[in-house]
């Protein structure tokens, strides 16, 4: 257990819905970003958060939003469902935030998305 | 696009054996890079990283060394188990262009598959 929660872990739904993933990051963890990870793409940077506010953003769609609220945990949030956002989605947390210096990212077992 | 890559996409060594995976960069920027582990079915985990200052650095069982001039960067694991089975990831860590060098991103590359025979 790397500490970093995730839910659900699996979720299946068709297009056009949308869907929520929910990540507790690691007791003390300040920092939290958002990974997708499919077949043909790999790891895709998304989007990170550092106590409570945007720090950096990735290859994230407009179709797609995420927060983090105070208690640190976080949420992303993926409408109007394509069958090509059908993917693992990782969470990952950390003390600091990137450019505060190099930092190792824990990571969450992942939700796995299947839009049908 | 992405400019973390792998040479080898899959590496099959027999138990017992060194194995070694590759991973070409090309931010000369870039000033830390991690190695990553990824089991069937659950998240990547860190093994090792390395500062751009470093040309190498050495755990339990894995070594990682970095060539700066030719942008490469080695994982070494000696005496590889059927344990080591598993996806490797290469990452970089990269300042975000127009963040005037306050933002970074960790970049992955797509990752090699290691298979050991028992």
């Amino acid at each position: 257990d790397s500490g970093v929660t995730q839910t659900p872990k699996h979720l299946i739904t068709a297009t056009g819905q949308r869907v929520t993933l929910r990540c507790s990051p690691r007791s003390g963890d300040l920092s939290v970003y958002w990974y997708q990870q499919s077949l043909d793409q790999g790891l895709q940077f998304l989007i990170q958060y550092y106590n409570g506010e945007e720090r950096a953003k990735g290859n994230i769609l407009e179709r797609f939003s995420a927060q983090q609220f105070p208690d640190l945990h976080s949420e992303l949030n993926l409408s109007s469902l394509e069958l090509g956002d059908s993917a693992l989605y990782f969470c990952a947390s950390s003390v600091l935030a990137w450019g505060l210096g190099a930092n190792v990212l824990t990571f969450g077992a992942g939700s796995r998305l299947t839009v049908l | 696009g992405e400019s973390v890559g792998l040479h080898l996409p899959t590496l099959s060594v027999q138990e017992g054996d060194n194995s070694i995976i590759n991973c070409a960069y090309s931010n000369s920027a870039s000033d830390y890079f991690i190695w990553y582990k990824q089991e069937s079915g659950k998240g990547p985990q860190f093994i090792i990283d390395i500062r751009s200052n470093m040309d190498k650095r050495q755990g339990q069982r894995v070594t990682v060394l970095l060539n700066k001039t030719v942008k490469h960067l080695s994982l070494q694991i000696a005496a590889t188990q059927p344990g080591d089975s598993a996806v490797y990831f290469c990452a970089e860590n990269r300042v975000l262009r127009g963040s005037g060098g306050s933002n970074y991103k960790l970049t992955f590359g797509k990752g090699t598959l290691l298979t050991v025979n028992p």
